[in-house]
């Protein structure tokens, strides 16, 4: 019954190496986010999407591309992999993008970068 | 541009004394107040909110926050914590844009001894 869940795991590929991301949401909602948690845990927003439409891009390097291919379903892809990539991506979602609504989490991708 | 402060990086607490985690942001309008959390092991869930209203905030498993609006602070309490609380406690900001993005303190660690 995981709300939003996300794929892989970990994650742990060379520099230079494209890679991608899934998250599913099954909560109905129409909003989407990604968030990248670096190593001092501090997270920051990266993407957000409502109704499959761009949203936010938080000055994201465009190594990033973000995809949504439905409402349910928003992607990242990471080209050229580099060392700085390694953090923790969590991806959420809301019912809208009205500022009161939670946000709810996925469990996180782990991905380092070698 | 908007911030978040938490001030206590680490917090270590034994079973039944009070708590007390300081959260500051900065951003001269109106504001959406968070925090959230981060069980071991679990996804980021959501502890309490506040938009308007009453500036005291009751949330899940008995803790609340206090908005005070002229110290640009949401503070988060609970009267008496308990080995379960041991998490990652995680204060965050939006400024009623309607984009949903959420700012993010850095995190504060509980650790709650038996």
């Amino acid at each position: 019954d995981t709300a939003v869940s996300q794929t892989p795991k970990y994650l742990v590929t060379q520099m230079g190496n494209d890679k991608s991301i899934k998250c599913e949401q099954n909560l109905g909602h129409d909003t989407m986010y990604w968030y990248k948690q670096d190593s001092k845990k501090f997270l920051k927003i990266m993407f957000s999407y409502n109704n499959k439409e761009l949203i936010i891009n938080e000055t994201v390097p465009n190594r990033f591309s973000p995809k949504s291919p439905d409402k349910a379903h928003l992607n990242l892809h990471i080209n050229s992999l580099e060392l700085g990539d390694s953090a923790v991506y969590f991806c959420a979602s809301s019912r809208s993008l009205v500022d009161q609504e939670t946000q709810y989490f996925g469990p996180g991708t782990r991905l380092l970068v070698l | 541009a908007q911030s978040v402060s938490q001030h206590n990086h680490h917090v270590i607490l034994s079973e039944a004394a009070s708590l007390e985690l300081g959260c500051n942001y900065s951003y001269g309008g109106t504001v959406n107040l968070f925090w959230y959390v981060q069980y071991p092991g679990q996804h980021l869930q959501l502890l309490l909110k506040y938009f308007s209203g009453d500036p005291l905030v009751k949330g899940i498993k008995g803790f609340e926050a206090e908005f005070i609006k002229s110290k640009f602070s949401f503070n988060l309490r609970k009267p008496s914590v308990q080995w379960s609380d041991t998490a990652e406690y995680f204060c965050a900001v939006n400024a009623r844009s309607n984009t949903g993005k959420l700012i993010f303190g850095q995190g504060t660690t509980l650790q709650v001894k038996p």
